[in-house]
């Protein structure tokens, strides 16, 4: 069956330390994949997409096709990182499927 | 404003009642979704609208659940006769186009409605 997996529900760091989001997804051919990010009491919005091969906010996300993983990083988180992210890939029908969602906090 | 815009932005209702919730999507944008996020289940797919093509109706959970796109912008979710189990966020959200992989390819989500059904 197709699906998007985050194993972490809440994960929990502290400042500087370096930080890493687990997606797994299971989708036939080649979804496109993005990153999702909600901040306490703010809207749900895209951070970064797998075609751009970008960093914002000092993330990354690296397309591991073999073990079809998405993992978020960054190598030294800060805490306004905190927040809940959700690994999305893009399934037929022009429709993306989110995952569960981790929610990361970094603390002071 | 211009980002996508709901209401209510909160609901609460006794169960068995019908209730609306209301998407303004940004101006221009041809693709409009529905999510439903619930505590420890992320976001579910429900409708997803693009332009005057047949909406892909493939999330919706049961016949209780309707929506309706009116000349292509504003969008409509129905649920009839509500069960505690509806309880969520809807979540509402725009793109410019339907291909999210091409130009901007980005949806951009309302604040949501918090639907609580007593």
């Amino acid at each position: 069956a197709q699906r998007v997996t985050q194993p972490e529900k809440l994960l929990s760091v502290f400042k500087g330390a370096p930080v890493e989001l687990k997606c797994n997804y299971s989708y036939s051919g080649s979804p496109e994949l993005f990153w999702y990010v909600q901040y306490s009491r703010q809207r749900l919005q895209l951070l970064l997409r797998h075609i751009s091969r970008e960093s914002i906010k000092g993330f990354t996300a690296d397309l591991n096709k073999g073990e079809t993983s998405f993992h978020l990083k960054k190598p030294f988180a800060q805490e306004e990182d905190s927040a809940m992210y959700y690994c999305a890939p893009e399934t037929s029908g022009s429709r993306l499927t989110f995952g569960e969602g981790t929610q990361l906090t970094v603390n002071p | 404003g211009a980002g996508v815009s709901q209401s209510p932005s909160n609901k609460v209702t006794e169960k068995g009642k019908d209730v609306e919730l209301r998407c303004d999507p940004i101006s221009g944008h041809t693709a409009l979704y529905w999510y439903r996020q619930s505590l420890g289940q992320g976001l579910e797919f429900l409708i997803y609208f693009q332009g005057n093509s047949a909406p892909d109706k493939s999330g919706l959970p049961s016949d209780r659940f309707s929506a309706e796109r009116t000349g292509g912008s504003v969008s409509t979710l129905t649920i009839q006769r509500t069960q505690q189990e509806d309880s969520a966020v809807y979540l509402c959200a725009s793109s410019l186009t339907d291909r999210l992989t091409w130009g901007t390819g980005e949806l951009f989500f309302g604040e949501g409605s918090r639907l609580t059904v007593l």
